[in-house]
C-alpha cells in the first residue's frame, strides 16, 4: 500500500542549530514532492516544491533535497528561529502534480 | 488578493443537521480542493475540481458528502446528514495551473453534537 511517514511526530532543536526533517514514501512514483508550513488554528502554507529530475532546491534559510532511489525527501532548516516552530507537512503528487496526498507533519519546536 | 476565504470559520451543529461549507479560491486559479483534517488521520483530500469540473471524489467518505462549483469564484462542501465523526477542520485550497503549489484557506472548524 502507499505510505508517506515523516521521521518523527515532534523535534526539538536549540536555536541556531539545524533541524532536519525527513519524508519517507513507499509504493509512489511522484513527480513533485512538497513541503508546507502549519501553525496552529491556521491552513497549510506552501514553502518549496522539488520535482523529480531535482536533487536539491534553496530558498533563504531551507533546502530541500529529493532522493528517487531511496524514496526519500529532506527538509532543512539552517539557523533556526523560534519563529520556525510549526508542524511541517511534506506533500507527494502521484498521477496528476495536481493531487496531493500528505504526510502527518513533523511538529518542530526551535528553543531559544 | 486576499488569498482563499472560507466561510463560517466555525460551525457548530447537531446530529442530523444539514452543513454547508463556503469556499471562494483565489481568483484565476483553476483548481479547486477540499481536505478534512483530524488528529487521528491528518489531512486528507476529499474532492477536486479543474475549471469548476469535479475530476475526482475518491476521498469523499460517504454519499453525505457533497461538493459543488456552480462557478470560478466559489465552491461548497454539504454534509447531509452530519454526524459527530465528521466533527474535524475542513480546508479549501486553490491552485494556478503552472504551479503545483496549493494556497489554503484559513479552515472551518466544525463540531458536530
Amino acid at each position: 500500500s502507499q505510505k508517506i511517514e515523516q521521521n518523527s511526530e515532534a523535534l526539538n532543536i536549540q536555536e541556531g542549530k539545524t533541524a532536519t526533517l525527513t519524508c519517507n514514501y513507499t509504493n509512489y512514483s511522484p513527480a513533485y514532492l512538497q513541503w508546507y508550513r502549519q501553525d496552529p488554528g491556521r491552513g497549510p502554507v506552501f514553502l518549496l516544491l522539488i520535482r523529480e529530475n531535482e536533487k536539491e532546491k534553496r530558498k533563504e534559510r531551507l533546502k530541500v533535497t529529493f532522493d528517487t532511489t531511496l524514496k526519500q525527501s529532506l527538509f532543512h532548516i539552517t539557523a533556526s528561529q523560534p519563529a520556525d516552530s510549526a508542524t511541517y507537512l511534506c506533500a507527494i503528487s502521484s498521477g496528476s502534480a495536481r493531487q496531493l496526498t500528505f504526510g502527518s507533519g513533523t511538529q518542530l519546536t526551535v528553543l531559544p | 488578493d486576499a488569498g482563499v476565504i472560507q466561510s463560517p470559520r466555525h460551525e457548530v451543529t447537531e446530529m442530523g443537521q444539514e452543513v454547508t461549507l463556503r469556499c471562494k479560491p483565489i481568483s484565476g486559479h483553476d483548481y479547486l480542493f477540499w481536505y478534512r483534517q483530524t488528529m487521528m488521520r491528518g489531512l486528507e483530500l476529499l474532492i477536486y475540481f479543474n475549471n469548476n469540473v469535479p475530476i475526482d471524489d475518491s476521498g469523499m467518505p460517504e454519499d453525505r458528502f457533497s461538493a459543488k462549483m456552480p462557478n470560478a469564484s466559489f465552491s461548497t462542501l454539504k454534509i447531509q446528514p452530519s454526524e459527530p465523526r465528521d466533527s474535524a477542520v475542513y480546508f479549501c485550497a486553490s491552485g494556478a495551473t503552472r504551479e503545483g503549489e496549493q494556497f489554503f484557506g484559513p479552515g472551518t472548524r466544525l463540531t458536530v453534537l
